[in-house]
């Protein structure tokens, strides 16, 4: 069973542009949780999706979006890039979180903003 | 916000000898899971205690619950070099299934 991929991998953007991440879940994982993870600020809860549905968001401005596809693969967007958001962002599947089951995650996209 | 606190932050042992991590938390919680981390990769689920269970062991782990101290913490016995890696916790609030509140880790380095 192929396990949570996250692409890209490594990209470098510059202030003020956008960026899209993708993630694809392990295969009938129906809940797709984004986290993003710094140095300071350790692990922080972006969102997470279920059926299409955003069911939970954590405090992040709107510049972070996202949003999840009938196949359960989700997207998430960074509008108007600032240095701070240099991170690695990683995305979890599970079957169902509200099983509080474990959560699979992908290797990361790994943004630096310039 | 965070409501893990994994303790110490950092923690250096020579190949062979015992880690042990601990984990503590603010509010009651529904489970609380153990996840490790190799420098710049993704998260590996490790183990999950439920909030009525009081010890679990898988392989050389072994974490330890403690509700009334709301408290937790990881034992690696027989430490590897491979073991070399950042550690969480998280825990699931109860009444709240639905939301990991995680820690900022225990960056732990095995020297062979």
């Amino acid at each position: 069973k192929a396990g949570v991929t996250q692409t890209p991998r490594y990209l470098i953007k510059t202030r003020g542009q956008q960026v899209t991440l993708s993630c694809s879940p392990i295969s009938g994982h129906r809940s797709v949780s984004w986290y993003q993870q710094t140095p300071g600020q350790g692990l922080q809860f972006l969102f997470e999706y279920f059926s299409e549905t955003q069911r939970n968001k954590g405090n992040f401005p709107g510049r972070f979006s996202g949003r999840q596809f009938s196949n359960s693969r989700s997207e998430m967007n960074v509008s108007t890039l600032e240095l701070g958001d240099s991170a690695l962002y990683l995305c979890a599947s599970s079957l169902d979180q509200a099983n509080t089951g474990e959560l699979f995650f992908g290797e990361g996209s790994r943004l630096t903003v310039l | 916000s965070q409501q893990g606190e994994e303790d110490p932050q950092a923690l250096s042992i020579q190949e062979g000898e015992n880690a042990t991590m601990n984990c503590s938390y603010k509010t009651s919680i529904n489970n609380l899971q153990w996840y490790r981390q190799n420098s710049g990769r993704g998260l590996v689920h490790l183990i999950l205690i439920r909030s009525n269970e009081r010890e679990k062991h898988s392989g050389r782990l072994r974490v330890t619950l403690d509700t009334s101290k709301k408290s937790s913490s990881l034992l690696i016995t027989a430490s590897r070099a491979a073991d070399t890696a950042s550690y969480f916790c998280a825990t699931v609030p109860a009444g709240n299934n639905r939301k990991l509140i995680w820690g900022l880790g225990t960056s732990l380095g095995v020297n062979p």
